[in-house]
């Protein structure tokens, strides 16, 4: 089956420009994740919705990060005034609950370049 | 908050050699601990997970161990082969309700 889609694949941008990356989660999973994955680091835990509950936000770097989920299903994630340490791969995961132990499954992830 | 450490950060061993990858975390309330592969352009993908009251758990070439004494998991790969060749990211969680605190990867690399 479909598994987590990501677009674009690749985003360049100059400094800022406002960016939006988007999720398509696994159809049914009701927890999706944002994270950042900067050049040689882990991964960075941005945001996390779970069915119609408030978003955790708790990771989001600066209010020039945001996110939304419509409809329970889609992601976007918005970067306002892009600055070049914004530069890395987000990467969006999703899963069934965020239940002990259930698996994560991520996108390929969007690579953001900020000139 | 939970900090995950992983070591080393890059590893090279023959293939049909062994790999072992290091994690350690600081919060005791942590009980599941996965380990996942990222291959190059791709997004991490789960290869095995261990939870707290489970010390060991193999899958074919992988195993995972646990010590919640000391506070540390180990992944080892035994029998490596070159599509082993990836980066490897531990993470730990406190379970249901809980985030995953992920370790800065381990880049291995088999040598053919």
């Amino acid at each position: 089956g479909a598994g987590v889609s990501q677009s674009p694949s690749n985003k360049v941008t100059e400094k800022g420009k406002d960016v939006e990356l988007r999720c398509d989660p696994i159809s049914g999973h009701t927890a999706l994740y944002w994270y950042r994955q900067s050049l040689g680091q882990g991964l960075e835990f941005l945001i996390y919705f779970q069915g119609n509950s408030a978003p955790d936000k708790s990771g989001l770097p600066s209010d020039r990060f945001s996110a939304e989920r419509t409809g329970g299903s889609v992601s976007t994630l918005t970067i306002q005034r892009t600055q070049q340490e914004d530069s890395a791969v987000y990467l969006c995961a999703s899963s069934k609950d965020r239940g002990r132990g259930n698996e994560q499954f991520f996108g390929p992830g969007t690579r953001l370049t900020v000139l | 908050g939970e900090n995950v450490e992983q070591h080393p950060s890059t590893l090279s061993v023959q293939e049909g050699d062994s790999a072992v990858i290091k994690c350690t975390y600081s919060d005791s309330a942590s009980n599941y601990f996965p380990w996942y592969k990222q291959e190059l352009g791709k997004g991490p993908q789960l290869i095995i997970d261990i939870r707290s009251n489970v010390g060991e758990k193999k899958d074919q070439r992988i195993a995972v161990t646990l010590n919640k004494t000391a506070k540390h998991f180990s992944l080892h790969i035994t029998e490596t082969q070159p599509e082993d060749s990836a980066v490897y990211f531990c993470a730990a969680s406190r379970g249901t309700g809980n985030q995953f605190y992920f370790g800065t990867g381990t880049s291995l690399t088999v040598i053919p």
